[in-house]
């Protein structure tokens, strides 16, 4: 079973920022959280992960609550092309652990 | 870097046929590749792990003498559909990891394979 629950659909305005939670109360210490995304008919694609600290890149911001039970990817100036099904996952960096996917969140980005 | 090369991309064959799906990686090497299976507006199901020079580990429910794994090299992992039937159709997608400083660390996934059985 996934261990991330994230809600299934949200909506955002072009130009403003996405906020998507994902709950992973039951994450180990040595486990990573993980986002991506996957647009209609590819495969998903890497934006970001973090362990317990706060990170950014050029897609994407990931906050990590203290207690690290949920986390929270910003996009901070969404675009249509952003429109996607987002995928929280959790796993440890070393090794070859396999991605267990939830149900992901479906981002509708309006214009 | 880090990238994980699929095909066919799409591929249409008849009932009771056989097709192979090809997954690899462009610029690293990868011990262990992963297979998984998506029906429409549903979530990425992991269908087994291939490991190089060894057997596949199947996930449970997953057939696996319907979906035969061979990782021969280090860069090449094909997943054979045997015996296709219509409700085969899927989207299959293989993912990959090369892990070291000048990678995310995580997962490189294909751009995924659109098997329609007809």
């Amino acid at each position: 079973d996934a261990k991330t629950t994230q809600p299934p659909s949200m909506d955002c305005a072009e130009g403003r920022a996405a906020n998507l939670p994902c709950n992973h109360s039951t994450i180990s210490g040595n486990e990573y959280v993980y986002w991506y995304r996957q647009i209609h008919s590819q495969g998903p694609q890497y934006i970001i992960h973090g362990l317990k600290n706060n990170e950014t890149n050029e897609m994407a911001s990931l906050i990590i609550t203290e207690d690290r039970k949920s986390s929270t990817l910003i996009l901070p100036h969404a675009t249509l092309r952003d429109t996607a099904v987002y995928y929280c996952i959790v796993s440890p960096l070393s090794g070859t652990y396999k991605y267990i996917f939830g149900t992901g969140t479906r981002l509708k980005v309006l214009a | 870097g880090a990238v994980v090369s699929q095909h066919p991309s799409w591929v249409i064959c008849k009932s009771g046929t056989s097709v192979k799906i090809e997954c690899r990686s462009l610029d690293f090497q990868a011990t262990t590749m992963f297979w998984y299976r998506q029906f429409p507006k549903q979530s990425l199901m992991l269908m087994a792990t291939s490991n190089e020079g060894s057997k596949a580990t199947y996930e449970q429910g997953v057939e696996k003498d319907k979906f035969l794994i061979n990782h021969a090299s280090l860069t090449l992992s094909t997943l054979t559909v045997t015996s296709a039937h219509p409700e085969d159709s899927s989207f299959y997608i293989c993912s990959a990891t090369a892990r070291g400083p000048k990678t995310n660390y995580g997962y490189t996934f294909g751009s995924g394979t659109r098997l329609t059985v007809v």
